[in-house]
């Protein structure tokens, strides 16, 4: 099945540690983007990429890295620099122009 | 002002009852709309996408404006499964990336 994998589903952090959270899509989408959601909030875009080796800063890229060596791979780095990591993150891809967003089942981060 | 406004709600319904969503946009030149659901601690998922015609997909119908820049969602004969927050959502150009408002809650009650 064609889809979008968000792994793992739940993920805990120790302070100072960098953690790697996971998102693959077989959709063949160029563009993949990342969100934070906090609790009855909305979603934050973090980072994007429109295409392979590429990604740009979205609202709050602080505290976080990216990488897109591979159009199927969009990995996210919650790095120790970001204070306040427990959240839920959605990774989402997008083919044509102009279409919807697909999304990933989430990962849910917490610190111990 | 915020890119995308909806009222945040909630909004509690009985079963069967009609309710409208409405939502705002400030940048004028968007191209694309899309109602989304979102379940309690899950992944939004597409409602459907907004057409400048309108559109309707069985109990769902979309509106858009443009010229007030406004785009609305009708839900009829509500069930308890459409119990959910529903995000309006705009697109500006090619791949960049969607606008989300922040939601209304609906909750259908029996």
């Amino acid at each position: 099945d064609g889809g979008i994998t968000q792994s793992p589903k739940y993920l805990f952090r120790k302070e100072g540690q960098n953690v790697t959270l996971s998102c693959e899509q077989n959709l063949n989408h160029d563009a993949m983007y990342w969100y934070r959601q906090d609790p009855g909030q909305g979603l934050r875009l973090i980072y994007y990429s429109q295409i392979v080796n590429d990604f740009q800063k979205g609202d709050i890229a602080e505290g976080y890295s990216v990488s897109r060596e591979k159009k199927e791979s969009f990995p996210l780095t919650v790095t120790s620099a970001q204070k306040n990591p427990t959240a839920f993150y959605l990774c989402a891809s997008k083919g044509q122009v102009n279409q919807p967003q697909h999304f990933g089942d989430g990962t849910r981060l917490s610190i111990l | 002002r915020k890119e995308v406004e909806q009222d945040p709600g909630p909004f509690n319904v009985p079963e069967g009852a009609t309710v409208a969503f409405n939502c705002t946009y400030s940048n004028s030149a968007s191209q694309s709309f899309f109602w989304y659901r979102q379940d309690c601690r899950k992944e939004p998922k597409l409602l459907m996408s907004v057409y400048s015609s309108g559109n309707e997909d069985g109990r769902f119908t979309a509106q858009l404006n443009r010229a007030s820049q406004y785009i609305s969602l009708l839900i009829r004969d509500s069930k308890l499964s459409d119990s959910a927050t529903y995000l309006c959502v705009v697109s500006h150009s090619g791949n960049t990336p969607l606008v989300f408002g922040k939601g209304t809650r609906l909750s259908v009650i029996a």
